[in-house]
């Protein structure tokens, strides 16, 4: 149980262009989804906390309107990184908590590289 | 603000010694306390949990941390590895608003 899938598993975009990635929870219901950034060898920078139909809460230092989120049921969300540009190529890693515990199911993660 | 303080990157271990990994936290407050295994290629999955009780929890694998509220330490333990152990180990901590502060990961490699 507690499945999260991403999708897709990697994508190369042209600057400029927008890219959407979807995050799923498969069997349980998630109040709310986080999106994450990996840059190698680091550990996960937490990007933005979303709850289903409402706002996300973004962390200190994320662009909210280029790192647009989205949750529009308890089993999706997805970030659309607008206007890509190189450094935004990184991975990025969702995660669904179906609990307040702070428990949380992470999914297999998006590598994105813009050219 | 929380932060998550793991002590070693990198661990090399031979197959059948004992582990230990170091975490500490800053945070007065309740928490609840997770351990996360990254596997070579593979996504993160959470390895144990403790949100109270007993603090000594047991999680897959043979793995097991204790919690020690009065050193806000949050170590993981395994009486003897194996080279399917070779992983990166990360803590993190929830302090509240459901968000997790994670530990910069300590890099495990068990030669055979």
């Amino acid at each position: 149980g507690a499945v999260v899938s991403q999708h897709p598993s990697w994508v190369i975009c042209k600057s400029g262009t927008s890219v959407k990635i979807e995050c799923r929870s498969l069997d349980f219901q998630a109040t709310t989804m986080f999106w994450y950034r990996q840059f190698p060898k680091q550990s996960l920078m937490l990007m933005a906390t979303s709850n289903e139909g409402s706002k996300a809460t973004y962390e200190q230092g994320v662009e909210k309107d280029k790192f647009l989120i989205n949750h529009a049921s308890l089993t999706l969300s997805t970030l659309t990184v607008t206007s890509a540009h190189p450094e935004d190529s990184s991975f990025y890693i969702c995660s669904a908590s179906p609990s307040l515990a702070g428990e949380q199911y992470f999914g297999p993660g998006t590598r994105l590289t813009v050219t | 603000a929380q932060s998550v303080s793991q002590h070693n990157h990198h661990v090399i271990l031979s197959e059948a010694a004992s582990l230990e990994l170091g975490c500490n936290y800053s945070y007065g407050g309740t928490v609840n306390l997770f351990w996360y295994v990254q596997y070579p290629g593979q996504h993160l999955q959470l390895l144990l949990k403790y949100f109270s009780g007993d603090p000594l929890v047991k999680g897959i694998k043979g793995f097991e941390a204790e919690f020690i509220k009065s050193k806000f330490s949050f170590n993981l333990r395994k009486p003897s590895v194996q080279w399917s152990d070779t992983a990166e180990y990360f803590c993190a901590v929830n302090a509240g608003g459901n968000k997790l502060v994670f530990g910069a990961g300590t890099i495990l490699r068990v030669k055979s």
